[in-house]
């Protein structure tokens, strides 16, 4: 069976440092792989997906960045995190093209400080 | 416009009501609907699927309509265990887009 791994599950990091959160999917070849954001009472936000290895999307503009090394690893980085960054950060994966639903790792709550 | 929208909510309901949730979206080549279930401080879970035919799950109940680009869902005889956020999900191409949750309060 498939399962997706995401760590760590809780972080926090100061103003200024970098940011490295790991994901991974076992089980399954070339899923797509994404990273949301969810800030405190507010919903989803997609940040970036990827159809393949080495293959990045992004959603929306901010100082973080992707990368997907390997076909089952989602790497989502930082050089230097803001304020604004703090929130709940999921990974996730699907099948195929929009068919089939989507399974989020379990999370990681970052608080920048 | 977003691309997925919901009403925030939140629903304060009594237990054993009748709760609708309605969800619309803005690309029309979306292929894949579903309605997905977070409690607080959680990771999403997959609630149900949305069929063209619409579908009953227990309690629940998911209707789309294509010519209206708009996702519903029913729940009936409300528990307290309902207590959550429900998303709204659109899938179309490699894109998997989530509403921003609609939030349910069932009270005793």
């Amino acid at each position: 069976s498939q399962t997706i791994h995401q760590w760590p599950a809780t972080l926090v990091q100061p103003v200024g440092s970098p940011l490295s959160l790991e994901c991974t999917v076992e089980g399954t070849s070339n899923p797509n792989l994404y990273w949301y954001r969810q800030a405190a009472g507010r919903g989803l936000q997609l940040l970036f997906y990827s159809v393949g290895i080495g293959q990045i999307s992004s959603e929306v503009p901010q100082n973080l960045s992707a990368s997907r090394p390997q076909d089952r690893q989602f790497i989502l980085s930082s050089k230097k995190l803001l304020l604004s960054d703090s929130g709940f950060y999921l990974c996730a994966w699907s099948g195929g093209q929009g068919a089939s639903e989507a399974f989020f790792g379990q999370g990681t709550r970052l608080t920048v400080v | 416009r977003k691309e997925v929208e919901q009403d925030p909510g939140p629903f304060n309901v009594p237990e054993g009501a009748t709760v609708a949730f309605n969800c619309t979206y803005s690309n029309s080549a979306s292929q894949s609907f579903f309605w997905y279930r977070q409690d607080c401080r959680k990771e999403p879970k997959l609630l149900m699927s949305v069929y063209s035919s619409g579908n009953e799950d227990g309690r629940f109940t998911a209707q789309l309509n294509r010519a209206s680009q708009y996702i519903s869902l029913l729940i009936r005889d409300s528990k307290l265990s309902d207590s959550a956020t429900y998303l709204c999900v659109v899938s179309g191409g490699f894109k998997t887009i989530f509403g921003a949750g609609t939030r349910l309060f069932v009270k005793a």
